[in-house]
């Protein structure tokens, strides 16, 4: 079975400043990975996506994450952070065609100060 | 695209009562659709796949006579708190896989559920 670790719980960044948050994950083969964003009180959106491929994923918003299978990781990047990006970040694995059930991290809460 | 809506966003209701809960792929078909619960500041967790035309799957834990699940088109899942009681009481987000090589979930925006 597949897992995910979400380290850091909760991240404080300036505004401006660049953003790194960490996932970790435990599958067998090569994982279908996804980062989600979620505003209070608000579903999920999709911020980006690796299946194969090229292992820098760009996303939307200005965000990207790079698949490194030596180190098991997906590590969200933005180099410049907004007020906007205030949130929680939900890391996931998935199994692959034909088993698309999910597993999240337990998310890392993301405050912006001035 | 791949925009998922739900209905209600937020719902009161007295206990003993059922609770019906909407979720629409508004512009693709999604054969599979995925239902999950999430308490404060927690991650989310996966309650059971819905599948149209067939039974839902439910994970280990969840009582399937507790919460119905009917998927009867392509674009529409939903759940059936029935009997609802105050531990019922929690953020039921839905979410709808589209098709292809690469399939993805695309979530719906929630629902509020209070059960007094």
């Amino acid at each position: 079975a597949q897992s995910v670790t979400q380290p850091d719980i909760h991240i404080t960044v300036s505004e401006g400043a660049s953003l790194e948050l960490r996932c970790n994950y435990s599958y067998g083969a090569t994982p279908y990975l996804f980062w989600y964003v979620q505003s209070p009180g608000q579903g999920l959106q999709l911020l980006l996506k690796y299946f194969s491929g090229d292992t820098l994923v760009q996303g939307i918003k200005g965000f990207e994450a790079e698949f490194k299978r030596s180190q098991s990781s997906f590590n969200l990047r933005k180099p410049s952070v907004h007020w906007s990006d205030a949130a929680e970040y939900f890391c996931a694995v998935g199994a692959g065609f034909g088993n698309e059930k999910l597993t999240f991290g337990t998310g890392t809460r993301l405050t912006i100060i001035p | 695209g791949a925009v998922v809506s739900q209905h209600p966003s937020r719902v009161i209701c007295k206990s003993g009562t059922s609770v019906k809960i909407e979720c629409r792929s508004l512009d693709f078909q999604a054969t599979t659709m995925f239902w999950y619960r999430q308490f404060p500041k927690q991650s989310l967790m996966l309650m059971a796949t819905s599948n149209e035309g067939s039974k839902a799957t439910y994970e280990q834990g969840v009582e399937k006579d507790k919460f119905l699940i009917n998927h009867a088109s392509l674009t529409l899942s939903t759940l059936t708190v029935t009997s609802a009681h105050p531990e019922d009481s929690s953020f039921y987000i839905c979410s709808a896989l589209t098709s292809g090589a690469f399939r993805t979930q695309y979530f719906g925006p929630g629902t509020r559920l209070l059960v007094l």
